[in-house]
């Protein structure tokens, strides 16, 4: 298995354009989770879904939006990248109340 | 208001020591779970617990419900414990630390 896997690693943006992190699990998890992290602040949580079709906001999901039209699938997207969304974005995934699985995160640099 | 709170934020040992992270929240929880992010920025579960003890290898893990307090305790500290430590419950919704950055030296 390949666990939780982000697309992509890294990526530069400059202000205004738009671009889709795409997040992929093959445990056949319900629950998927975007967090952001930043310097000096705990993980935070941007958009999350409990199942296929669903999706609810988090604690930050201001300048995002996600879907989840596949169970494997979690896609964060950012319509017009401000340079506040500099971050390490982060995809989780868990199967009821077990812990979460994280990916590898994606750095995004918006200039 | 930050509803986890570590310490200490930082921490250098010589490797042998014994470590202790703590963490205290202040909110209700089903769980609370450490995690381990190393310097390459991948984040790991260590343990997941809502009451007791854990023990993996040199990690052990405390929780006391009523005092709100969590610890984790590394035994033996070698270099490769390096990283950061992060501590998070499971209420309404997942709540973080900031993480406790360790560093152990030869």
């Amino acid at each position: 298995n390949a666990g939780v896997t982000q697309t992509p690693k890294f990526r530069v943006l400059k202000t205004g354009q738009s671009m889709t992190l795409l997040c992929a699990q093959d445990m056949n998890h319900e629950y998927m989770y975007w967090y952001r992290q930043d310097p000096g602040m705990g993980l935070r949580l941007i958009h999350y879904s409990v199942g296929e079709g669903t999706t609810a906001k988090g604690e930050v999901p201001d300048g995002y939006n996600v879907s989840r039209l596949k169970k494997q699938n979690f896609l964060l997207g950012l319509e017009s990248a401000a340079p506040s969304q500099t971050s390490v974005y982060f995809c989780a995934s868990r199967r009821g109340r077990e812990t979460q699985y994280f990916g590898p995160g994606t750095r995004l640099l918006v200039l | 208001k930050n509803e986890v709170e570590q310490s200490p934020q930082n921490l250098t040992a010589q490797e042998g020591e014994f470590i202790t992270i703590n963490c205290s929240y202040s909110v209700g929880i089903s769980a609370l779970h450490w995690l381990q992010q190393h310097p390459g920025g991948g984040i790991v579960s260590l343990f997941m617990l809502s009451s007791g003890k854990k023990k993996h290898g040199r990690l052990i893990a405390t929780i006391n419900i009523q005092e709100k307090h969590s610890s984790l305790h590394i035994t033996a500290s070698h270099p490769r414990d390096s990283a950061v430590y992060i501590c998070a419950v499971t209420g309404n919704q997942f709540y973080f630390g900031t993480g406790t950055s360790l560093t152990v030296i030869p």
